[in-house]
């Protein structure tokens, strides 16, 4: 069981705006550790998607954003596209377990 | 751009020592700003850090694998391993080597190899 929590999936059909939920605690989102952002294609690597509750690395196109408040934070993907089907984890830090954390992942299904 | 590659037994038989090496192209790991690390997935556990060292010697391992882990850096060779002992068929999964950025920000990993799989059978 994962210490930050994700739905396990969503969906919605090309062009839409989907959010994806991640869920943490007192201890880290809401103790203001950061939130990143991987997406994984099946049978790749994941790949940072955002870094810093709201960073986009260069390349990743700016349909991709990131959002935080309190003990929650999101990912949003608008005009959605057949490329983005895939998996998506948050990532942050916990200052009572003193780890890294990751999310169980969200599989995002493109309709 | 860094590029990373993992290397190593796809195969180990409990309690032998788990031991994989990362080849770090386009960047050295002795350069500052940056650690160096590796992930673990597994269908039933997910993703997992496991530790990360960095490019002076600093290490952060998880603290439920603290006491059988080991990650160090070989920079005659850009490199840097993993070794983990007295192996079971829990630590089963697809390994990644990974650039950890431990700037401003909480640790993220920003650069990852294409991973390696590693089967703890006898």
């Amino acid at each position: 069981q994962s210490v930050l929590t994700q739905p396990p999936s969503v969906s919605g059909p090309p062009g839409q705006r989907v959010t994806i939920s991640c869920t943490g605690s007192s201890s880290n989102i809401g103790a203001y550790a950061d939130v990143h952002w991987y997406q994984q294609i099946p049978g790749t690597a994941p790949k940072l998607l955002i870094f810093g509750n709201n960073n986009r690395p260069s390349g990743v196109p700016d349909r991709f954003s990131g959002s935080k408040s309190g003990t929650s934070a999101s990912l949003a993907i608008t005009g959605l596209q057949a490329e983005d089907e895939a998996y998506y984890y948050c990532q942050s830090y916990d200052y009572s377990l003193n780890v890294v954390i990751f999310g169980g992942g969200t599989k995002l299904t493109v309709l | 751009q860094v590029q990373l590659q993992e290397s190593g037994p796809g195969l180990v038989k409990p309690p032998e020592t788990l031991s994989l090496k990362c080849t770090v192209s386009g960047g050295s790991i002795s350069s500052g700003g940056y650690s160096w690390g590796w992930i673990r997935q597994s269908p039933g556990e997910g993703l997992e850090s496991i530790g990360y060292i960095s490019s002076s010697t600093v290490t952060y391992y998880h603290p439920s694998l603290k006491s059988r882990v080991a990650i160090s850096l070989d920079r005659s060779k850009n490199q840097f391993s993993l070794k983990l002992t007295s192996s079971t068929a829990a630590d089963t999964a697809m390994y990644y080597c990974v650039r950890v950025d431990v700037g401003p920000y909480t640790p993220h990993f920003d650069s990852w190899g294409r991973g390696t799989p590693v089967t703890v059978s006898s």
